[in-house]
This record gives structure tokens, sequence and C-alpha cells, in this order.
């Protein structure tokens, strides 16, 4: 089983609309979670962290669940611009991190 | 300059060539650390360090050989890669705790 596990997509939803996408991990002792965001031909970049009781950027909105080992992300109101792929890291111990493939998301007009 | 840079950003090489990435960090950070990424696989981490002592070798190939004079300045040196090594590869730095990281714009390498 892979560490980090993500669904690829692409979401492909149209502007305004709210798209949520889950990422599980395998190792239950993790503690630290992330979401990364990254652009087409761009480098990674720090979305935001997530904690135990979840946690609202604006109009992004982190949760995890660690009965079920996953987090997720909810986007709201999408925005052109949030089409991205997003990448989730999860830190299995000490600073290690682990990377999913990445969820691509489409915001179409 | 600002945040982490990395040189050059495009690079074609032979299977025979030898060639060197070069990664720069402007943020004062204490770790720095090389990734590769392929195509619709997670980013894999090749070398870590911290405080310029290499503190992770993710069982990477010889071909690829790491060199970290200081603190901001991180190098990979290449030779006779193979083609299943053509990938971007990221440069990111860290405070020494890891958690967030700064990456570069990322070399795009293909080795024909």
């Amino acid at each position: 089983r892979k560490e980090v596990e993500q669904d690829p997509g692409p979401f492909n939803v149209p502007e305004g609309a709210t798209v949520a996408f889950n990422c599980t991990y395998s190792n239950s002792a993790s503690q630290s979670f992330f979401w990364y965001r990254q652009d087409c031909r761009k480098e990674p970049k720090l979305l935001m962290s997530v904690y135990s009781s979840g946690n609202e950027d604006g109009r992004f909105t982190a949760q995890l669940n660690r009965a079920s080992q996953y987090i997720s992300l909810l986007i709201r109101d999408s925005k052109l611009s949030d089409s991205a792929t997003y990448l989730c890291v999860v830190i299995p111990s000490g600073y290690k991190l682990s990377f999913g493939a990445g969820t691509t998301v489409t915001v179409r007009a | 300059e600002t945040g982490v840079t990395q040189t050059p950003r495009h690079l074609v090489m032979g299977m025979t060539n030898k060639k060197s990435l070069k990664c720069e960090q402007h943020l004062g950070h204490n770790a720095m650390y090389w990734y590769k990424q392929s195509a619709k696989k997670p980013l894999e981490l090749m070398f870590v360090y911290n405080f310029k002592e290499q503190t992770e070798n993710n069982s990477v190939p010889s071909r690829f050989s790491p060199e970290c004079p200081n603190s901001s300045h991180l190098f990979l040196h290449l030779h006779t890669l193979q083609p299943e090594d053509s990938a971007l590869y990221l440069c990111a730095s860290s405070q020494e705790n890891g958690r967030d990281l700064y990456f570069g714009p990322g070399t795009r390498l293909t080795v024909t």
C-alpha cells in the first residue's frame, strides 16, 4: 500500500462550484498533514496545513479524519485561478515528507 | 534574487555526458533537498542536507552525486544517466524542522 494515495482526477468544475477531494495515508502514527498546490509547469507551493480540528483559509477548508486515515480539501466558490494540481503531504515521522501524486482540478468558465 | 533559484531550467543530455544542476536559496534556511518528479508519480525525495551535512540518501543510484558546500547552495552532479532519469528535478529548502518546504522552479531534464 502506498504511503499517500490521491484520486488523480481530473475534477472539472464550473466557476462558482464547490469541489472536494480526499487523500488517504497508510501510517496511523502520522502527525502532520499539509496541502500543497502545483500549477502547470511550476513548482509546488504550500497551500495550508491541516489541523486536527479542521481549518479554513478563505475559500479553502481542510479536514483530518484520523479514524479513517484521510484528509480532505474543499474549495468553495471555485475560481479559474484555482485550476491546479493539489498535492497531499503527510509526515509519517520526523521531518521526512511523503507526497501524494496529486489531484488535478480544472475550473471552467 | 529571492526564494529558491535553480539553474539551468532545462537540460538535454546524452547518456555519456556529465552535467551539474545548481540550487541556491536566499531564505536563510538550514536544510536543503533534492526531489525528483516524474509524470503522474509522487515527488520522490532523493537527498537531504541539514547544516551542510547529508542526513538522507534515499537509495539513489550513484550516477547522481549531491554536493552542499554551504547552507545556501546545493548541487546535483549527473553522469552516465539513463533515459528513465528524465524528469523534473526540484530543489527545496526549509528551516531544520522540514515542515514548510520552499521549492525552486525545477530543472526539466531530458536524457537522450
